[in-house]
C-alpha cells in the first residue's frame, strides 16, 4: 500500500494564479481531510469529506474548494492564490471518523509570491 | 469553539535528560491523540488515550490523560537524538473535526 500520496511536493505560484493540490489514498478510508501548517499554529483544518460526494468546511476554508468524486481522491483547489496561502499542506485520511488514527500524506510546500 | 493548547512551544534538551510537554483543552475530550513530526516530514500517529486517568507507555515515552479528560501530557525519559521533532496533541471537536495543538518542537544537545 502506498498509503496517502500528495502531488506536487513543492509549488511556487504568483498571486492570482489557481492550482490544484492532489491527494489520493489506497486504504479505502471514508474520511479524508486537508490541513495547512504554519509556524507556531499547528495544523488547521481546511476542508474534510466523510465519503464520496460529501464535503464540508473546516476551520479555515476561505480561498479553497474541494470535491470528492471517488473514495480514493480528494483534491484541494486554490481559486486565486494569495501570499497568505503560503504554507505546508497536508492531506490525511482515516477509517471512520476523527476518533481514529489519522494517516498523513508527505505534504505540499506552497509558496505564493 | 474548542481550543487545544500546548506548552512549551520549544524544548531544548540535553541528551539523556527527561522532559514533559503538556496539552490542555478548553472542553472535555472524548479522546486525545499524539503525533510526532520529524523535521521536513509529516505527522505520524503515536498513540490515542480514551479513558480518564489513562497512562500508556511506549519505550521511553509515557502518555497520560487527565482525570477530567481536559489535559494530557507526554513525558520522555533519557532523551535521544532520535526524539528530535515536533510533538502534537489533538482532540476531536466533534465527529468530523480534529483540533491540533500548536506543537512542542524538541531539539537535543548532544
Amino acid at each position: 500500500n502506498a498509503g496517502v500520496t500528495q502531488t506536487p511536493k513543492f509549488q511556487v505560484l504568483k498571486t492570482g494564479q489557481s492550482m490544484t493540490l492532489q491527494c489520493a489514498q489506497d486504504m479505502n478510508h471514508e474520511y479524508m481531510s486537508w490541513y495547512r501548517q504554519d509556524p507556531g499554529m499547528g495544523l488547521r483544518l481546511i476542508h474534510y469529506s466523510v465519503g464520496a460526494g460529501i464535503t464540508d468546511q473546516g476551520e479555515v476554508p476561505n480561498g479553497y474548494n474541494v470535491s470528492r468524486s471517488t473514495t480514493e481522491d480528494f483534491p484541494l483547489r486554490l481559486l486565486s492564490a494569495a501570499p497568505s496561502q503560503t504554507s505546508v499542506y497536508f492531506c490525511a485520511s482515516t477509517q471512520g471518523r476523527v476518533y481514529n488514527e489519522q494517516f498523513f500524506g508527505p505534504g505540499t510546500r506552497l509558496t505564493v509570491l | 469553539g474548542q481550543q487545544v493548547m500546548q506548552i512549551p512551544q520549544y524544548q531544548h534538551v540535553q541528551e539523556g535528560e527527561d522532559f514533559t510537554t503538556y496539552c490542555n483543552s478548553s472542553t472535555t475530550l472524548s479522546n486525545i491523540q499524539w503525533y510526532k513530526q520529524r523535521p521536513g516530514g509529516h505527522p505520524v500517529f503515536l498513540i490515542q488515550l480514551v479513558k480518564s486517568g489513562e497512562v500508556k507507555k511506549q519505550k521511553r515515552l509515557t502518555f497520560q490523560f487527565g482525570e477530567a479528560k481536559k489535559n494530557s501530557s507526554l513525558h520522555i525519559t533519557a532523551t535521544q537524538t532520535t526524539d528530535v521533532g515536533t510533538y502534537f496533541c489533538a482532540g476531536p471537536s466533534n465527529d468530523y473535526k480534529l483540533s491540533f495543538g500548536a506543537g512542542t518542537t524538541v531539539t537535543v544537545r548532544a
